[in-house]
C-alpha cells in the first residue's frame, strides 16, 4: 500500500517562505494534495495537483511535484502568524479513494 | 450548502460503554469515508460507505465497530465497548463521486475514554 512521509516540525518568521516536504511510494496516484489542520478543527484541502502536472501556483501556494523522485512540496510564500497549523499530504492508496496521509507538519511561524 | 457535519463534537464515554458519532453529508453526496486520527498522528482511513453499502471496511478494527450509511439520516460509527485506545479524533468526509480530489472533510468527533 501507499506511505507517505513528512517532516514533522517547521519553524519560520513572519514574511518569510515556508516549504513543507512530503515522499510518497504509489506512482499510480492521480492526485496530491495537501491539508492544513487548525488546533481543535477538522481538515481544510488547500490545493491538491494533477499527477501530470509540474507545478501549480495559487496566490501565495506554490506546489511541487517531482514524479520520478516521486516528491511533493508545498512552498507558502510571505508566512503570515495566522498560517501557523498543521499541513498534511494526502495521496490516494494505489489508485483507490481513500486518502493515505502523512503524520503532518506542525508549522510554527514566528512574528 | 451547509458543509459535512459531525455530532457529537466531543464525546466522553467510560471503558466497556458504547460511542456512536454520527456525520451527515454534505447535500447530494452520496459517498462517505471515516478516518481516524491518534494524537500526534496522520488521519487512517477507516470505511468508505455509499447508500446502504459498505464498499471499503479494509481499515477497519475486525471487532468493536461497526459503520452504516442508511438510506434515509446520517452516517453512523459504532463503537461497542470502548477501551482507551479508541480514544482520538474520528473524522468524517463526504463527496458526489467516487473521486478523491472532492472529498470534504467534516469538524471531527474527538472521543475521550476514560
Amino acid at each position: 500500500g501507499e506511505d507517505v512521509e513528512q517532516s514533522l516540525f517547521l519553524s519560520v518568521r513572519e514574511g518569510d517562505s515556508s516549504v513543507i516536504n512530503c515522499t510518497y511510494t504509489d506512482s499510480s496516484s492521480t492526485y496530491l494534495y495537501w491539508y492544513k489542520q487548525e488546533p481543535g478543527a477538522g481538515l481544510q484541502l488547500l490545493t491538491y495537483i494533477f499527477s501530470n502536472m509540474d507545478m501549480k501556483q495559487d496566490q501565495r501556494l506554490t506546489v511541487l511535484l517531482n514524479k520520478k523522485d516521486k516528491h511533493l512540496s508545498l512552498r507558502i510564500a510571505d508566512t503570515q502568524t495566522g498560517d501557523s497549523a498543521i499541513y498534511f499530504c494526502a495521496v490516494p492508496n494505489s489508485g483507490n479513494t481513500p486518502l493515505v496521509f502523512g503524520k503532518g507538519t506542525r508549522l510554527s511561524v514566528i512574528a | 450548502n451547509a458543509g459535512v457535519m459531525q455530532n457529537p463534537r466531543h464525546l466522553v464515554r467510560r471503558r466497556g460503554q458504547e460511542a456512536r458519532l454520527r456525520c451527515s453529508p454534505m447535500k447530494g453526496h452520496s459517498h462517505v469515508y471515516w478516518y481516524r486520527q491518534l494524537p500526534e498522528e496522520g488521519l487512517k482511513f477507516m470505511v468508505y460507505l455509499q447508500k446502504e453499502n459498505i464498499i471499503d471496511e479494509s481499515g477497519m478494527p475486525k471487532e468493536r465497530f461497526s459503520a452504516e450509511f442508511p438510506k434515509e439520516g446520517p452516517s453512523i460509527l459504532r463503537i461497542q465497548q470502548v477501551v482507551r485506545g479508541d480514544s482520538a479524533a474520528y473524522f468524517c468526509a463526504s463527496s458526489p463521486t467516487a473521486l478523491s480530489y472532492e472529498q470534504y472533510f467534516g469538524p471531527g468527533t474527538r472521543l475521550t475514554v476514560t
